[in-house]
């Protein structure tokens, strides 16, 4: 079965550091997701890519986040400049229809 | 107030027993109403999916929304130790951004 792969599944960086986080979506699909959890805390949309472009992005999206398919298979998240409260999971999660799957998470530790 | 409200939980129940899961929400333009159940350190995956007011079944699993009340449910017949999971509510709204409900912790007892 097609599955949304995600690396490094641990990242820990020093704040200020750029880090990028990298997703395989599932080869057929069409919008790509970036997601954020921070421990015990709810599932945040982060930004949605479609067609070569942002769809859509949540105001937690600013300056220090963006986002590239720079081939046809991996779709990566760039954070620029780390900071502390970067700290969380993050999900990358593909769609073709109305279905929505997720990738396992990359945890990164800010510190 | 918040856009989505879930219960926490944690919600615990012996195995065979029927679970009622519940979120409501604000915004009128939510378009899509979805549950995801999450098992601990992996990523959500999707249970059920509809746009329409009613109930629509899946197994054991029936999802059902009532657009007028800004609710939605999830109810889950015999309950199995494996339907022990995190399980969260999520809206897609007209312009393609999700929102997700804090999620109620379900743990079923065998």
């Amino acid at each position: 079965e097609p599955e949304v792969t995600q690396t490094p599944s641990h990242q820990v960086t020093q704040m200020g550091q750029e880090v990028i986080l990298r997703c395989v979506p599932i080869s057929n699909h069409l919008y790509f997701y970036w997601y954020r959890q921070i421990l015990g805390q709810k599932v945040e949309f982060l930004v949605s890519f479609y067609n070569n472009e942002i769809s859509e992005k949540s105001e937690i999206f600013d300056d220090q986040f963006s986002v590239e398919r720079p081939d046809g298979s991996n779709f990566t998240l760039k954070i620029r400049s780390t900071k502390l409260e970067d700290s969380a999971m993050y999900f990358c999660a593909s769609s073709w229809q109305e279905t929505q799957y997720f990738g396992p998470g990359t945890r990164l530790l800010v510190l | 107030q918040k856009e989505v409200e879930q219960d926490p939980g944690p919600l615990s129940v012996p195995e065979g027993a029927i679970v009622s899961l519940n979120c409501t929400y604000s915004n009128s333009a939510f378009q899509y109403f979805m549950w995801y159940r999450q098992y601990s350190r992996k990523g959500p995956e999707l249970l059920m999916y509809t746009y329409s007011s009613g109930n629509k079944e899946d197994g054991r699993f029936t999802a059902q929304v009532d657009k007028s009340s800004k609710y939605i449910s999830l109810f889950i017949r015999d309950s199995q130790p494996s339907d022990s999971a995190t399980y969260l509510c999520a809206f897609r709204d007209t312009g393609n951004q999700f929102y997700f409900g804090t999620g109620t912790s379900l743990t079923v007892i065998p």
